[in-house]
């Protein structure tokens, strides 16, 4: 069956350092990919969007790579601060038709530690 | 500012008793969709609107109604709610055009069926 497959386990990271948040899909060929961050009781937040000719992405202290080959992408965050604490979802449109039809993963949640 | 309002954000209601949580969006986009997050299961889309009047189901519409008579407005209906619809809903909305459906979402609105 289809689906996207994140790391349900939380990231425990000390602050300075980088996380590294893994993103794996199977029976998917989507053109996209995207990344949000999801904060408590709130509503998912767009970050970076990569599509499948690229294969890096950078904004800021983030940065998202996306292997077509081996069906994932990775998300990561340099110089990880406490704010950073979040849980992050990616998404992608699994029929390649304009998004209409974008489902996400479950997210992994990450707390870095000051 | 830009964005997208849910309300009620918070209701506890009973087995049966018909409830609409009403999104609007004043982005002028022509895209809108309803996803549910429940632990563990991440979002899953609901229903979505590509336009005004043009509505499709998601991959649980089950139980669920919606309308898009306006551009800006997206109701989901619920008119026999029972408690496997207690759940986080989120309404998320995109212009259409980009090739890419970047979502903005709603704060979400957490509903109880008791």
């Amino acid at each position: 069956s289809q689906k996207i497959e994140q790391n349900s386990e939380a990231l425990n990271i000390q602050e300075g350092k980088t996380a590294t948040l893994t993103c794996n899909y199977t029976n998917y060929s989507p053109a996209y990919l995207q990344w949000y961050r999801q904060d408590p009781g709130r509503g998912p937040v767009f970050l970076l969007l990569i599509r499948e000719n690229e294969k890096e992405k950078r904004k800021e202290r983030l940065k998202v790579t996306f292997d077509t080959t081996l069906k994932q992408s990775l998300f990561h965050i340099t110089a990880s601060q406490p704010a950073d604490s979040a849980t992050y979802l990616c998404a992608l449109d699994p029929t390649n038709t304009g998004g209409f039809k974008t489902i996400f993963g479950a997210g992994t949640r990450l707390f870095v530690k000051a | 500012e830009a964005q997208v309002t849910q309300n009620p954000r918070y209701l506890i209601t009973v087995t049966g008793k018909k409830l609409t949580v009403t999104c609007s969006q004043n982005m002028n986009h022509e895209y809108m969709s309803w996803y549910r997050q429940d632990p563990g299961l991440g979002l899953r889309q609901i229903y979505y609107s590509m336009n005004v009047e043009v509505t499709d189901k998601g991959d649980v519409p089950e139980g669920y109604k919606v309308s898009r008579k306006e551009k800006r407005n997206f109701p989901l209906i619920l008119e026999s709610p029972s408690p496997n619809q207690t759940s986080l809903y989120f309404c998320a909305s995109s212009p259409q055009g980009s090739g890419a459906n970047v979502l903005t979402f709603g704060a979400g609105s957490r509903l109880t069926v008791l």
